[in-house]
């Protein structure tokens, strides 16, 4: 079956200064690439997500890259602000899975 | 207000006992999902449900249960069979799958048990 493998688990970054939060993925079919914030406490919220039939998306602020080859994808964060402190979750799934596997999860601090 | 909502956010059992943990969505969503979230590891599922009366067993079932009676509503029941059963769990839902493709999972707040 899948597996999601995610990188790094803590990251600590100056308040302005980027973040890159990377995952791997190992079933070649997977075809859906959310990323989730959970803040403390809270369940998980979709902040962007990818399909393999691009290869880069943008929102604002974060975006996320996929290399399909590599089977690799990365969330990047620019101009962190201290309320993207959080815990930064991927996921993946394959055409008619009908379940996500999630990484492990990300804890990202923002320093002022 | 459409969303997710579970109840209780905080629940305490002794060992050996039973528990429901509920589940209500009035997004008029037909898949509901549940995940179980430990410390330091991503969110693992428990069980999953594509429709009313069908559901089925994710990577981590054993000592759960569950049941699909309405659309709205999908409880997990944490059984005295569950040898770890304290953690965070969370509950989501979406719209079905159309032609394979995978759909946003949207999440409620949680319920963290603690056995005592």
């Amino acid at each position: 079956g899948e597996n999601v493998e995610q990188h790094p688990s803590t990251l600590s970054v100056q308040e302005g200064d980027s973040a890159v939060i990377k995952c791997t993925y190992s079933d070649s079919a997977s075809n859906y690439f959310p990323w989730y914030k959970q803040e403390l406490g809270k369940g998980p919220q979709l902040i962007i997500d990818i399909r393999s039939n691009v290869g880069e998306k943008k929102d604002q602020r974060i975006a996320v890259t996929l290399n399909k080859t590599a089977k690799h994808f990365s969330l990047h964060i620019t101009e962190t602000q201290p309320e993207d402190s959080a815990v930064y979750f991927c996921a993946a799934s394959r055409r008619g899975a009908q379940k996500l596997v999630f990484g492990q999860g990300t804890r990202l601090t923002i320093n002022p | 207000d459409g969303g997710i909502t579970q109840s209780p956010k905080y629940l305490f059992r002794k060992e050996g006992q039973n528990v429901t943990l509920s589940c209500e969505q009035n997004l008029n969503h037909d898949a509901m999902y549940w995940y179980r979230q430990d410390p330091g590891q991503g969110l693992r599922l428990i069980y999953y449900s594509q429709i009313v009366n069908d559901f089925q067993k994710g990577d981590i079932a054993e000592g759960y249960s569950v049941s699909r009676e309405k659309k709205e509503s999908f409880p997990l029941t944490v059984t005295s069979a569950q040898k770890n059963p304290t953690a965070f769990y969370l509950c989501a839902s979406s719209i079905r799958q159309v032609n394979g493709l995978y759909n946003e999972q949207f999440f409620g707040p949680g319920t963290r048990l603690t056995v005592l």
